[in-house]
């Protein structure tokens, strides 16, 4: 399974873009990238995945270069509401089960 | 669709009880069912992967006597944390996936576990 790192922490404004950035050297042919956010006290909860260029949703857009090696995940005009943790996972269905990293903690300030 | 629901959202014991939390996909049926521990402030560890009408696969230093997971249903997996301590005490998140080509995880809302 492909180990990801991702910034410790960030810290944004209301109503700017924010990008974070995770590095998976080691992303196998078969890997998607996967982005989950988690509240405090509450499950993961899915925002987007992608297996390469560019793919975007209703809530975020995931930016994968061509060597596939790092993702970008953008998230347009945040609110307070976005404050918190930003995981960053690597794999495939038949790995059939997902490794966390540290995760980014995100703060949106006033 | 894919919810995915965990009975009891917080539960405290006192320590040396046994505790179990159950794990349901509501909507869908779940080959396979995952189980998670985060403590405060850390990310999410994978304890165990259960597969239905089979005995669960348990992550390196995850003690399986400790850890009883049974996976009974595609749609019910539980986790019963047997003889509970102090150090048990941590958030358990379950998640389940749709198939087993699927790339995405569907995750419960979690369980608080407080052992007294």
């Amino acid at each position: 399974l492909a180990k990801t790192t991702q910034p410790i922490s960030m810290d944004s404004y209301e109503g700017q873009e924010v990008n974070i950035t995770c590095s998976h050297n080691n992303i196998a042919t078969n890997d998607y990238i996967t982005w989950y956010q988690q509240f405090p006290s509450q499950g993961p909860r899915f925002i987007i995945q992608g297996y390469k260029t560019k793919v975007t949703n209703e809530v975020a857009s995931l930016f994968i270069p061509a060597d596939r090696k790092s993702s970008t995940l953008s998230l347009p005009r945040v609110s307070l509401s976005d404050t918190a943790v930003y995981y960053c996972l690597v794999g495939s269905g038949g790995y059939n089960k997902l490794i966390f990293g540290a995760g980014t903690r995100l703060a949106v300030h006033p | 669709g894919a919810v995915v629901s965990q009975h009891p959202s917080r539960v405290i014991c006192k320590s040396g009880t046994s505790v179990k939390i159950e794990c349901r996909s509501l909507d869908f049926q779940a080959t396979t069912m995952f189980w998670y521990r985060q403590f405060p402030k850390q990310s999410l560890m994978l304890m165990a992967t259960s597969n239905e009408g089979s005995k669960a696969t348990y992550e390196q230093g995850v003690e399986k006597d400790k850890f009883l997971i049974n996976h009974a249903s595609l749609t019910l997996s539980t986790l019963t944390v047997t003889s509970a301590h102090p150090e048990d005490s941590s958030f358990y998140i379950c998640s389940a996936k749709r198939d087993m080509d699927a790339n995405e995880q569907f995750f419960g809302p979690g369980t608080r576990l407080t052992v007294l």
